[in-house]
């Protein structure tokens, strides 16, 4: 069965340093999404992708965050700069159309020191 | 304020008992609903979803989930739980403001299942 993946599974970063988080989403889908979650709190959306470009972000994703496709694989999150704060589950996920349900990957854990 | 409510952190049952998590939502219009399972160390999986139609919804692992309108929730539900259903559960919401799903995720409840 087709699914999302993610790496690195864990990521340690000093803070200030720039990481990139990635995603293959399922081949065939054409929607993109990043979501975090910091420790004990709600998964919360950050940022969905299509056709190239970002389509809806949420007040978190700042200028800090950026998003790409590469190539016709891989989906990355970029964090320029990270903060003590940007600690958290990091999880991609992709679905076939826009309204529809989406596919999550297992996660990467971002720990910023 | 728009929000998706699970009242309950954490819950307990004994194995064989019957579950029920509650997940209340706040958007103007009726969202589309969905309930997600996260077992430790892995990703999110989809138990069921509502977009229309039935309200009751039957979902993978014996899950299943009705939605009510009047109440403005979508709470899900098994007959009889097993011990390998120990995991976190997020019920989460497309509320249909935005021209993608970018859903909105309640803060999870915490199942706990005594042998």
């Amino acid at each position: 069965e087709p699914e999302v993946t993610q790496t690195p599974s864990h990521q340690v970063t000093q803070m200030g340093q720039e990481v990139i988080l990635r995603c293959v989403p399922i081949s065939n889908h054409l929607y993109f999404y990043w979501y975090r979650q910091i420790l004990g709190q709600k998964v919360e959306f950050l940022v969905s992708f299509y056709n190239n470009e970002i389509s809806e972000k949420s007040e978190i994703f700042d200028d800090q965050f950026s998003v790409e496709r590469p190539d016709g694989s891989n989906f990355t999150l970029k964090i320029r700069s990270t903060k003590l704060e940007d600690s958290a589950m990091y999880f991609c996920a992709s679905s076939a159309q826009g309204r529809n349900e989406q596919f999550f990957g297992p996660g990467t854990r971002l720990t910023v020191l | 304020a728009q929000s998706v409510t699970q009242p309950d952190i954490h819950i307990t049952v004994s194995e064989g008992a019957s579950l029920e998590l509650r997940c209340n939502y706040s958007y103007g219009a009726t969202p589309y609903l969905f309930w997600y399972v996260q077992s430790p160390g892995q990703g999110l999986q989809l138990l069921l979803k509502y977009f229309s139609g039935d309200t009751l919804v039957q979902g993978i692992k014996g899950f299943e989930a009705e939605f009510k309108r009047s109440q403005s929730s979508f709470n899900l539900r098994k007959p009889s739980v097993h011990w390998s259903d120990a995991a976190e559960y997020f019920c989460a919401v497309d509320p249909l403001i935005t021209n993608n799903n970018d859903m909105r995720f309640g803060a999870g409840t915490r199942l706990t299942v005594k042998p």
